[in-house]
């Protein structure tokens, strides 16, 4: 069975721009999670899609915003990028919703750097 | 915020088995502990979870005390593969806080 698969891998942008990443899940897996990891803040939680309705938000800014598609494919757009907003973007899928007892598998990451 | 305490590094030789704790003195009842370790430039990799009983799987094992205020994950033979940061983390969504987690290096 695939792995998650993160489309680009590798990303450069200037300030102000938009840029959207891709993010296909395992088979049958219906939950998306996206998380930012930077040096400094560490493995941080942007948000979570099960059956293309968002379920939880961590504290992004509204920059930052995503979407699931009735086959679970996501996309996380982030707006009006920010010098800070380099950083490794990481897509993970589940089973079910709401983690408990499920696990989450990771993609590879997105690595976007913003000039 | 996380809700775990980790130590920072770790060191342990090849072949040995690696013990590594972590402290989740708040954890609630219905709160989960997982453990993943990501090896540099890769996504965190899934390692073990558990609720109150100790569990074990073809990776490690997960030893929780019986007020769930600690665990220790035990590697139990380890190789230099394993040379990884260590994530330990509560939670019962997915909204999941990873702290600094713990260096771990393995020695030849």
């Amino acid at each position: 069975k695939a792995g998650v698969t993160q489309t680009p891998r590798y990303l450069i942008k200037t300030r102000g721009q938009q840029v959207t990443l891709s993010c296909s899940p395992i088979s049958g897996h219906r939950s998306v999670s996206w998380y930012q990891q930077t040096p400094g803040q560490g493995l941080q939680f942007l948000f979570e899609y099960f059956s293309e309705t968002q379920r939880n938000k961590g504290n992004f800014p509204g920059r930052f915003s995503g979407r699931q598609f009735s086959n679970s494919r996501s996309e996380m757009n982030v707006s009006t990028l920010e010098l800070g907003d380099s950083a490794l973007y990481l897509c993970a899928s589940s089973l079910v919703a709401g983690g408990g007892a499920n696990e989450q598998f990771f993609g590879p990451g997105t690595r976007l750097t913003v000039l | 915020d996380a809700k775990t305490t980790q130590p920072p590094s770790m060191d342990c030789a090849e072949g040995r088995a690696a013990n590594l704790p972590c402290n989740h003195s708040t954890i609630s009842g219905n709160e989960y502990v997982y453990w993943y370790r990501q090896i540099h430039s890769q996504g965190p990799q899934y390692i073990i979870h558990g609720l109150k009983n100790n569990e074990t799987n073809e990776m490690a094992s997960l030893i929780i005390t019986e007020d769930r205020k600690s665990s220790t994950l035990i590697l139990p033979h380890a190789t230099l593969r394993d040379t990884a940061v260590y994530y330990c983390i509560v939670g019962n969504d997915y909204k999941l806080s990873f702290g600094a987690g713990t260096t771990v290096t393995v020695r030849a």
